[in-house]
């Protein structure tokens, strides 16, 4: 069965340097997400991405995230300057189609440990 | 905005017992609602959904969860649980004019003692 894998499965970095978290969607879906969990906390969405644009990011996607597909396969997360509440797991998901009606099928996540 | 509560971070159920785990959601317009799970060191899988059809929604695994707009409620069953529904729940909500966008609970870990 088809699957989203994500790549690592824990990354440690120090303070102010730039992750980038790696995601291969299910490969017919032209859907792309994001979302990520704080220890003890909600799974919050960060971002949507369709047709190589951002289709709706949250709040907290701010300046210091941004998103990249940067060939058919592969669908990045990049950190730019990570803080220490960037410590999360981060889910990519991807799906078939928009809308609540298509299921969004999740990665294992990455746990990012920002030191 | 949409939300989503979920009663209880942690319920222990017997096996064989009947497994509950309670979702009230907020919104303000009529909700598409899910649940999944997740195990261990695995991504969150999909067990079932409501989209405005059914409002008795069978998932996979034997789960079911009802759809009540009265309580404004997605509780999550199984009748009988069993050892492999050890894992984490959670409960989300979207709606059309979000897009994609799921708004998860906070999710509700199940123990299931032999």
């Amino acid at each position: 069965e088809p699957e989203v894998t994500q790549t690592p499965s824990h990354q440690v970095t120090q303070m102010g340097q730039e992750v980038i978290l790696r995601c291969v969607p299910i490969s017919n879906h032209l859907y792309f997400y994001w979302y990520r969990q704080i220890l003890g906390q909600k799974v919050e969405f960060l971002v949507s991405f369709y047709n190589n644009e951002i289709s709706e990011k949250s709040e907290i996607f701010d300046d210091q995230f941004s998103v990249e597909r940067p060939d058919g396969s592969n669908f990045t997360l990049k950190i730019r300057s990570t803080k220490l509440e960037d410590s999360a797991m981060y889910f990519c998901a991807s799906s078939e189609g928009t809308g609540p009606a298509y299921e969004q099928y999740f990665g294992p996540g990455t746990r990012l440990t920002v030191t | 905005a949409q939300s989503v509560t979920q009663l209880g971070s942690h319920v222990s159920v017997s096996e064989g017992a009947l497994v509950l785990l309670r979702c009230n959601y907020s919104s303000s317009v009529p909700p598409y609602l899910f649940w999944y799970v997740q195990y261990p060191n695995q991504g969150l899988q999909l067990l079932l959904k409501y989209t405005s059809a059914a409002t008795l929604v069978k998932g996979i695994n034997g789960f079911e969860a009802e759809f009540k707009k009265s309580e404004t409620s997605f509780h999550l069953t199984k009748p009988s649980a069993h050892m492999s529904d050890a894992a984490e729940y959670f409960c989300a909500v979207s709606v059309e004019a979000a897009g994609n966008k799921l708004t998860f609970g906070g999710g509700t870990r199940v123990l299931v003692k032999p």
